[in-house]
């Protein structure tokens, strides 16, 4: 079974300045997915970045990106220039993408809490 | 507006007393799953179905049911709550097949069970 590891459970940062979430997961599979979801206080789980492991190339989305290291099973997330409304709780997420119904899932780490100091 | 929307929000009740949390989508998604979410150990799934009528455990599923009678519903149903039921359940939607589809999470249900 896959596992994702989250070893931070809290990180802070400074308004404007950048952080990094560290993501680490195990599996025997080539192919797969992996997504950063963000929690905010409303408890509503957005997604923030998605990840194809066939790509080599970094997914970005805004001040959003990630380091992709396959062969390290590392997948962290980079927040750039840091606002207030980044705070909130991070979850970084495994799918596989082998067919079948109980691989669909998506096997979530235990969660990083990002405060942002004004 | 595409959404997963999740009734009650909050719900307090007693050992033993059957509820029913709704889950309705409106983005014809063939997939929906449940997960319940506790401190320190992430979002764990409870259970999904792949199409009406399709369902099947996920890693948690003890004390709880579901069923698929439409697509667009998958109501989860606790039939004799107890206290380590209480937690933050969230229904979710996507897509089925192949690719990177993103599941889409309803707001969230805050179960507390005395």
């Amino acid at each position: 079974a896959q596992t994702v590891t989250q070893s931070q459970p809290e990180m802070s940062v400074q308004e404007a300045e950048t952080v990094t979430l560290s993501c680490t997961y195990d599996t025997s599979e080539s192919d797969y997915y992996l997504f950063w979801y963000k929690q905010p206080p409303s408890r509503q789980m957005i997604l923030v970045i998605r990840q194809e492991a066939y790509k080599q190339q970094n997914a970005t989305e805004n001040r959003f990106s990630v380091n992709f290291q396959k062969a390290a099973k590392s997948f962290s997330l980079k927040i750039s220039d840091s606002q207030l409304g980044d705070a909130a709780m991070y979850f970084c997420a495994y799918r596989s993408a082998i067919s079948g119904g109980s691989n669909y899932k998506l096997t979530f780490g235990k969660g990083t809490l990002l405060t942002v100091n004004p | 507006e595409a959404q997963v929307t999740q009734n009650p929000r909050y719900l307090i009740t007693v050992t033993g007393k059957k509820l029913t949390v709704t889950c309705s989508q409106n983005m014809n998604h063939e997939y929906m799953s449940w997960y319940r979410q506790d401190p320190g150990l992430g979002l764990r799934q409870i259970y999904y179905s792949m199409n009406v009528e399709v369902t099947d455990k996920g890693d948690v599923p003890e004390g709880y049911k579901v069923s698929r009678k439409e697509k667009r519903n998958f109501p989860l149903i606790l039939e004799s709550p107890s206290p380590n039921q209480t937690s933050l359940y969230f229904c979710a939607s996507s897509l089925w097949g192949t690719g990177a589809n993103v599941l889409t999470f309803g707001a969230g249900s805050r179960l507390t069970v005395l």
